[in-house]
């Protein structure tokens, strides 16, 4: 079945430095994904997304990347800054289905 | 408005008891959902509408019942929970649901007690 994880739960950056939050998917049939951010006592909120005719997207401050070969996914946060402090959490859909499944999520810390 | 709306942002309940979390979009979305989110965890997927119809249950119990009124309208009625069904609640929407961006509201914190 469908399933999203990531490499590692927290991730602590210093601010000013970039972030890089990784992400793996196991369904080949997946062909949207989209990043996350969770702050405290709200509830996710769109960061960018991608779908696979695409390796890289780039937003303000955030870069996305997807390598289909190895079914990986990034997120690059540049000059991260305190408001970046958030549970990241990457998700996968595919076109044609309603199911967005979520990753396990990586804590991001910013330290000042 | 580019906003869901949730209420009561919390709710404490009896096992006994009878209680609707409510939804409300006004952008004109035709897709909506209810995750369940445990903390630490992930959203997990527990109803999905399509044009007011429910296109998705994710083998959730019958204790949880959704509703779609309208096409800017979700509730979720809630009937005989165990405390283990207390979490957030997320209410999402995206614009026809198939590969799309997810909007969502802040969620419902329920405790059953």
């Amino acid at each position: 079945g469908e399933s999203v994880g990531l490499h590692l739960p927290t991730l602590s950056v210093q601010e000013g430095d970039n972030s890089i939050i990784n992400c793996a998917y196991s369904n080949s049939a997946s062909d949207y994904f989209i990043w996350y951010k969770q702050e405290s006592g709200k509830g996710p909120q769109f960061i960018i997304d991608i779908r696979s005719n695409m390796d890289k997207r780039q937003g303000q401050r955030v870069t996305v990347l997807l390598n289909k070969t190895v079914k990986h996914l990034s997120l690059q946060i540049a000059a991260t800054q305190p408001g970046d402090s958030a549970v990241y959490f990457c998700a996968g859909d595919n076109t044609g289905g309603f199911k967005t499944i979520f990753g396990a999520g990586t804590r991001l810390f910013v330290k000042a | 408005d580019t906003e869901v709306t949730q209420t009561p942002k919390h709710l404490v309940m009896g096992m006994t008891n009878k209680k609707s979390l409510k939804c409300e979009q006004h952008m004109g979305h035709r897709a909506m959902y209810w995750y369940k989110q445990k903390a630490k965890k992930p959203p997990e997927l527990m109803f999905v509408y399509s044009y007011e119809k429910l296109s998705i249950n994710e083998s959730v119990p019958s204790r949880f019942s959704p509703e779609c009124p309208n096409s800017s309208l979700l509730n979720l009625h809630l009937h005989a929970l165990q405390p283990e069904d207390s979490a957030l609640y997320l209410c999402a929407s995206s614009l026809t649901g198939t590969g799309e961006k997810l909007f969502f509201g802040s969620g419902t914190q329920l405790s059953v007690l």
